[in-house]
């Protein structure tokens, strides 16, 4: 089974800066691979989605994303942080191929932006 | 369009009560369709999912079932709670095995066992 691993469940930053949340995966052949945000009391909402060769993956609210196959990775990054990104963020995986479609998720991290 | 309603959004409920969430989906047929649940400083775990009517695969064994009964919705229930099953609950529908594959989910139902 396919396990996600985010690494820190709080990350604070300061309004403008870097926001970098980490996900490690662990198939040896690489899944697709999501980002969503949850706001409080809602839904999960897509940032973006790995699944083809483009290796850099822009996704909404200025965030992007880098498939890293040598390091299982794909980390999530937006250069300067505003405070409506204050939220919790997780990272999903599923198996290419896959009829089920099911995704795991990671514990999900959670974004603090400081005025 | 493609939708998910899942209601209520909000519930509290007491101790060895029953519980009835639902989910439909609008936009398609033949759904694969799946609950989640949140629990506090957790992250999302499947609990079941269902690949068509009458169909239920359950991850964890718990205190709680569904059902499938048409096309579209896909029930969580419980016939008694525990303080336990408190958490936010997830209705999702993930789309096909391609490069194409999407995830819609519902606005979550908040469940509190009191």
């Amino acid at each position: 089974a396919q396990s996600v691993t985010q690494l820190g469940s709080h990350v604070s930053v300061s309004e403008g800066a870097l926001v970098l949340l980490r996900c490690n995966y662990s198939s040896s052949v690489p899944p697709y691979l999501f980002w969503y945000v949850q706001y409080p009391n809602q839904g999960l909402q897509l940032l973006l989605k790995y699944t083809s060769a483009a290796t850099l993956v822009k996704g909404i609210n200025g965030f992007e994303a880098e498939f890293k196959k040598s390091e299982t990775s794909f980390h999530l990054t937006k250069p300067s942080a505003h405070m409506s990104d204050a939220a919790e963020y997780f990272c999903a995986v599923r198996d290419r191929g896959s009829t089920l479609g099911r995704l795991y998720f990671g514990r999900g991290t959670q974004l603090t932006v400081w005025p | 369009s493609q939708t998910i309603h899942q209601w209520p959004a909000t519930l509290v409920q007491p101790v060895g009560s029953p519980l009835s969430l639902e989910c439909t989906v609008e936009g398609t047929s033949n759904p694969n369709l799946y609950w989640y649940r949140q629990a506090a400083g957790r992250g999302l775990q499947l609990l079941f999912y269902s690949v068509g009517i009458g169909q239920i695969s359950s991850e964890v064994p718990q205190n709680l079932s569904a059902s499938r009964p048409q096309d579209r919705q896909f029930i969580l229930s419980s016939k008694k709670l525990l303080l336990s099953d408190s958490g936010f609950y997830l209705c999702a529908w993930i789309t096909g095995p391609t490069s194409n594959t999407e995830a819609f989910f519902g606005q979550g139902t908040r469940l509190t066992v009191v």
